[in-house]
């Protein structure tokens, strides 16, 4: 069935540091891409998302390219700070349906 | 601030117990879902409404139930609780029915200790 799979956290990074979170997905379709964030202490909140393959998704300086051929949706960020440390979720959803799949999350924290 | 309430913030109470969870979505937004997010299974995606209507349900136990009311507010009824009911329970709204690409916004949540 259709999946969503991210790395097993938690990553530790030091300040500056480059991210890379790793998330494919199975799909029978072509689904739209999310990546959501959720602070300590808060609920999820959308990073960024890419609808079609090709597409990048952009916020905060975070980035994410829909790789169909791949069918991947990796997150990354040249230089972390500590205020990103944070649970990250990948997640999909499909077009005409009541779908939409979250990945298990990866926990990031960044080091002073 | 998401716009999406949800109430109360914190909740004990015993096992065996029943509590409702409310959730008011965003204004505007027609869809509510619900979560579980525990710490040893992640979100896990329970129920959605839109405009009234149950659309599509994920992993909710028999025990548990939700409704849509017309002011499109939602509840989420836990009864006969255990232990492992104990968890983060979430609320998001979103403007249409279908999935799309529409974004979800999420509620901060109401903390549930079940002892």
């Amino acid at each position: 069935g259709d999946s969503v799979t991210q790395m097993e956290g938690p990553v530790t990074l030091s300040e500056e540091a480059f991210l890379t979170i790793n998330c494919t997905y199975t799909a029978t379709g072509y689904p739209s891409l999310f990546w959501y964030v959720q602070y300590p202490g808060e609920g999820l909140q959308l990073l960024l998302k890419a609808t079609k393959a090709d597409d990048k998704g952009s916020n905060k300086g975070f980035e994410a390219t829909y790789r169909k051929e791949t069918t991947s949706f990796h997150l990354e960020k040249g230089s972390v700070q500590v205020s990103d440390s944070a649970v990250y979720f990948c997640a999909l959803s499909f077009s005409g349906t009541y779908k939409y799949i979250f990945g298990t999350g990866t926990r990031l924290k960044v080091l002073a | 601030d998401s716009g999406v309430t949800q109430t109360p913030k914190h909740l004990i109470t015993a096992t065996g117990q029943r509590v409702t969870l409310r959730c008011s979505p965003r204004s505007g937004d027609l869809s509510v879902y619900w979560y579980q997010q525990s710490l040893d299974q992640g979100l896990q995606f329970l129920i959605q409404y839109y405009n009234g209507e149950e659309r599509a349900k994920g992993n909710i136990l028999e025990r548990f139930s939700a409704q849509q009311f017309p002011d499109l507010h939602s509840e989420l009824n836990l009864s006969s609780l255990e232990l492992g009911d104990s968890a983060l329970y979430f609320c998001a709204s979103s403007v249409g029915g279908l999935a799309d690409s529409y974004e979800q916004y999420f509620g901060p949540g109401t903390r549930l200790t079940v002892t």
